[in-house]
């Protein structure tokens, strides 16, 4: 199956600073990237979502000056975090494939303290 | 806003017994399908219901999508402990669009 790997695995950054995660797909070319949050104990709540060479489409809720989606190319899609507050911890877990197969990244765990 | 509802939320059972548990909305979706999460990682895909009434095996877990294709259930027989971790269903709405709606996740621990 495809595969999409998340870089980094862990992060823990202090309030007030920014945090990048990238996204990547490594055998196929990801026109669309799905950008998911999940809290402890809880469901996936989809994000955003990206598209390359476009801008991204934000879910209802989602500030999209917070939360900077760029993709850039058919095999990276990145989210940044900015101004990151303890509110934002969380797993972030991206999602790609060809049309009708999708695949999870492995997530990013990122503590704010 | 499409919502899947999970029930149970958390589930505790002994190795050997039977369970099943239910994804339930008021939408229609093309598609269903059925994740295994474990800490830390993201969820990976179980299998995929497409025809309302379809039922699929794998091994000891049965998936079955509802006629209307508004809900689905994921039984499991003789439940291992191998088998702890979150159930998630997810759907994808009508129209081709391939963002999935998710369902609010069943926590599964199976006690040896």
């Amino acid at each position: 199956g495809a595969v999409v790997s998340q870089h980094p695995s862990r992060v823990i950054c202090k309030s007030g600073t920014s945090v990048k995660i990238e996204c990547r797909s490594l055998d196929f070319q990801a026109t669309t990237m799905f950008w998911y949050r999940q809290f402890p104990k809880q469901s996936l709540m989809l994000m955003a979502t990206s598209n390359e060479g476009s801008k991204a489409t934000y879910e209802q809720g989602v500030e999209k000056d917070k939360f900077l989606i760029n993709h850039a190319s058919l095999t990276l899609s990145t989210l940044t975090v900015t101004s990151a507050h303890p509110e934002d911890s969380s797993f972030y877990i991206c999602r790609g494939g060809p049309f009708y197969e999708q695949y999870f990244g492995p997530g990013t765990r990122l503590t704010v303290t | 806003t499409q919502l899947l509802e999970q029930s149970p939320q958390f589930l505790s059972i002994q190795e050997g017994e039977n369970l099943t548990v239910y994804c339930n909305s008021s939408s229609v979706f093309s598609s269903l399908q059925w994740y295994r999460q474990e800490p830390g990682e993201g969820p990976v895909l179980l299998v995929t219901v497409v025809t309302g009434g379809e039922v699929k095996k794998l091994k000891r877990l049965t998936f079955q999508f509802g006629d209307a294709r508004k809900d689905s259930s994921l039984h499991i027989t003789a439940a291992q402990p191998g088998d702890t971790g979150l159930y998630l269903c997810a759907g994808r709405p009508l129209g081709g669009r391939r963002a999935l709606t998710f369902g609010s996740g069943t926590r599964l621990q199976v006690q040896p």
